[in-house]
C-alpha cells in the first residue's frame, strides 16, 4: 500500500520569497510517480509537476520544482517568487503503476501574503 | 475542448433518498475515478473503473454506487445508507501509464436538507 504525509496544515510566505512545501511517501514498489495538485478555493485540482522513481534529474515546470530524495522518500515542491494567486491549498500524490488511482496526502494551505 | 464534465455543481439530499452525480468525459481515457473531499481534508477514493463494465472499491465504498456503461461516463450513486454524504465530490480520469496525471472535473458539493 502506499501512503503520502504532508505534516505543514498550513505555511505562510512573503510575496516574491520562496517557499518548499513537505511531502514524504511511502512505498515497496520500486516503480512510482510522484504529482502535486494546486486546488484553488473554486475547488478545481490543476496538476503541476511530475517526477518518476527513476527520473535522475528534479522535475521542473516554471516556476515549481521538486526536490526529489529517493532515499529519504520525500518530494518536496518547491515554488519560487511567490505570487498571491499562488494561495491555494498543494497536495502530494502519488501512484505506483499502470492505472492505478493516485493516494493523495492531506493537503497543505498556503498563504501568500503581499 | 476536451475535458471532465461534473454536474450538478451543488446539489441537495433529503433524508432516505438516493441522488446521482453525473461524470463525463471526452478525453478518450479509459480509467475514470470518483474521491471525496472533507472540509480540510485530502481526497479519499470512493471507486475507480479501469475498463468499460467494471471497476473497483475505493478506501471508502460504504453507501456509494457506480456504473460503467461507456467509457465516457462514470455516474457516482450516493444511496441512502451514506449517513454522512455532505461534502465535495471530485470525478477524475486519466490514460493507464503511471507517469500520466489524472485530469479532474470542477466537482460537486452535496449537502444534506
Amino acid at each position: 500500500a502506499q501512503k503520502i504525509t504532508q505534516t505543514q496544515p498550513g505555511m505562510f510566505v512573503q510575496e516574491k520569497e520562496a517557499v518548499t512545501l513537505d511531502c514524504t511517501y511511502d512505498t515497496s514498489d520500486p516503480s512510482y510517480g510522484l504529482f502535486w495538485y494546486k486546488q484553488p478555493s473554486s475547488g478545481e485540482m490543476i496538476f503541476l509537476i511530475y517526477q518518476g522513481s527513476y527520473d535522475q534529474q528534479n522535475a521542473t515546470e516554471g516556476r515549481y520544482s521538486l526536490n526529489f530524495q529517493k532515499a529519504r522518500k520525500s518530494a518536496n515542491l518547491v515554488i519560487s517568487a511567490s505570487q498571491l494567486g499562488d494561495s491555494a491549498m498543494y497536495f502530494c500524490a502519488m501512484r505506483a503503476s499502470g492505472n492505478t488511482p493516485l493516494v493523495f496526502g492531506k493537503g497543505t494551505r498556503l498563504s501568500v501574503i503581499a | 475542448d476536451g475535458g471532465i464534465t461534473q454536474s450538478p455543481k451543488y446539489l441537495f439530499r433529503k433524508e432516505g433518498q438516493n441522488v446521482t452525480l453525473s461524470c463525463e468525459q471526452n478525453l478518450n481515457h479509459d480509467a475514470m475515478y470518483w474521491y471525496r473531499q472533507d472540509p480540510g481534508q485530502g481526497l479519499r477514493l470512493i471507486y475507480y473503473s479501469q475498463i468499460v463494465n467494471d471497476f473497483q472499491k475505493g478506501d471508502i465504498a460504504e453507501g456509494y454506487s457506480v456504473s460503467r456503461e461507456k467509457k465516457e461516463s462514470f455516474p457516482l450513486t450516493v444511496t441512502s445508507a451514506q449517513k454522512n454524504p455532505t461534502a465535495f465530490y471530485l470525478c477524475a480520469s486519466s490514460i493507464a501509464q503511471t507517469n500520466q496525471p489524472q485530469h479532474f472535473g470542477d466537482g460537486t458539493r452535496l449537502s444534506i436538507l
